[in-house]
């Protein structure tokens, strides 16, 4: 069983410019959540998509985009990046939305923005 | 709205030792899940043990165990043995249909083992 993978592992952008972060989902698993993990911090909930639909967002603004796609893999996309986008992103899957489903996570992208 | 609360930034356990990390949250709901997750450098969150609020009987993976006090809102993970390869940041998580389905997490508490 394949689990959560994430592409690029790392990434620098500058400020202004634009990114797309990917993420693959494990293997039946429908429900893929985005968080951003700030240094020395734990996560915050970016959106979650379940079966191609947004389910829920948490405190980002809309330059905060994504997709999910019909094989339930997804993308976060960040426009006009600014230098507090610096953190490492992590994508997580579940088989289901319910609150009782535990979340699979990837490895995570570290962005850097200089 | 719901927050998580850890109120201790390290700790450090001799190995084979016993060691409890604390976590507090606030809610007004009644159904809801607990959740610790590790995270080693390599960056993975894993997770380590869960708890469903209905459930009073304690929450057990091996060597993980959780002290689950409803009334005062308080979820403490116990490590028996610990074992070098525990060291990691350890994040307390709440999660429920009222909270949009997110994980709300705590701050986190890095565990250093010594050898």
């Amino acid at each position: 069983e394949t689990g959560v993978t994430q592409s690029p592992t790392h990434l620098i952008k500058t400020r202004g410019q634009q990114v797309t972060l990917r993420c693959s989902s494990q293997s039946g698993h429908n429900t893929v959540s985005w968080y951003q993990q700030a240094l020395g911090q734990g996560p915050q909930f970016i959106f979650q998509y379940y079966r191609e639909e947004e389910n829920g967002r948490g405190n980002f603004p809309p330059r905060f985009s994504g997709l999910q796609f019909p094989n339930y893999s997804s993308e976060l996309n960040v426009n006009a990046l600014e230098l507090d986008d610096s953190a490492l992103y992590l994508c997580a899957s579940s088989r289901d939305r319910g609150v009782n489903q535990p979340q699979h996570f990837g490895d995570g992208t570290r962005l850097s923005i200089l | 709205a719901q927050t998580v609360t850890q109120s201790q930034p390290e700790m450090s356990v001799q190995e084979a030792e016993t060691v409890t990390l604390s976590c507090t949250y606030d809610t007004s709901e009644s159904d809801y899940y607990l959740f610790w997750y590790k995270q080693p450098p390599s960056r993975q969150m894993i997770l380590v043990i869960r708890q469903e609020a209905y459930k009073q009987q304690n929450a057990t993976e091996n060597r993980f165990s959780v002290n689950f006090q409803k009334a005062a809102k308080s979820f403490s993970l116990k490590i028996s043995d610990s074992q070098l390869g525990d060291a990691a940041m350890y994040f307390c998580a709440y999660r429920s249909s009222a909270s949009n389905y997110q994980l709300i997490w705590g701050a986190g508490t890095k565990l250093i083992i010594k050898p």
